[in-house]
């Protein structure tokens, strides 16, 4: 089983659509949980931690689930310029990458 | 602030031959410094934590005497793969912290490919 497992998609939505990308991680003693954004042929940028409490950016929004031990982001109102893959970050005493999800937003 | 350059950002070379890549942050002091690889569709996978002044970890099954890295100041680390080979073509992507672990910034990666 890998340490941090994404659904590869892709996701290929319209514009203005809401998904929903989940994340499972296998360590529970992982401690901090973070969502990068990829796009092609780039380094990963930091898209948001992910709290206990849940916490929202705008119209991200980032969940944790420590019992089931898996990570959401919910992207609302999406925009063309989200196309890109975002990977799920478990850290524990290293950082793990997940494979990442791949969107594509459609005019 | 926070910027970290890498160079070169794309190079060719033929098998055999050694390749050095650069890993800087501009604008603040990294008291460490991560190397990672990342085959095309697939995750970043560490490959080496380096502090500064000291000899850098690798993580189980990267080659230390192939894969060197050296950080021997707060804001430089370099990885040499030495005899490069096909299957090493890859994106390197380096990233450094201030404080540790969990405020990593990224380089923009290094696309190495191996003839």
């Amino acid at each position: 089983r890998k340490e941090v497992e994404q659904d590869p998609g892709p996701f290929n939505v319209p514009e203005g659509a809401t998904v929903a990308f989940n994340c499972t991680y296998s360590n529970s003693a992982s401690q901090s949980f973070f969502w990068y954004r990829q796009d092609c042929r780039k380094e990963p940028k930091l898209l948001m931690s992910v709290y206990s409490s849940g916490n929202e950016d705008g119209r991200f929004t980032a969940q944790l689930n420590r019992a089931s031990q898996y990570i959401s982001l919910l992207i609302r109102d999406s925009k063309l310029s989200d196309s890109a893959t975002y990977l799920c970050v478990v850290s524990y005493n290293d950082m793990r990458f997940g494979a990442g999800t791949r969107l594509t937003v459609k005019p | 602030g926070a910027v970290v350059s890498q160079h070169p950002s794309w190079v060719i070379c033929k098998s055999g031959t050694s390749v050095k890549i650069e890993c800087r942050s501009l604008d603040f002091q990294a008291t460490t410094m991560f190397w990672y690889r990342q085959f095309p569709k697939q995750s970043l996978m560490l490959m080496a934590t380096s502090n500064e002044g000291s000899k850098a970890t690798y993580e189980q099954g990267v080659e230390k005497d192939k894969f060197l890295i050296n950080h021997a100041s707060l804001t430089l680390s370099t990885l040499t793969v030495t005899s490069a080979h096909p299957e090493d073509s890859s994106f390197y992507i380096c990233s450094a912290s201030r404080t540790g672990l969990y405020e990593q910034y990224f380089g923009p990666g290094t696309r190495l490919t191996v003839t």
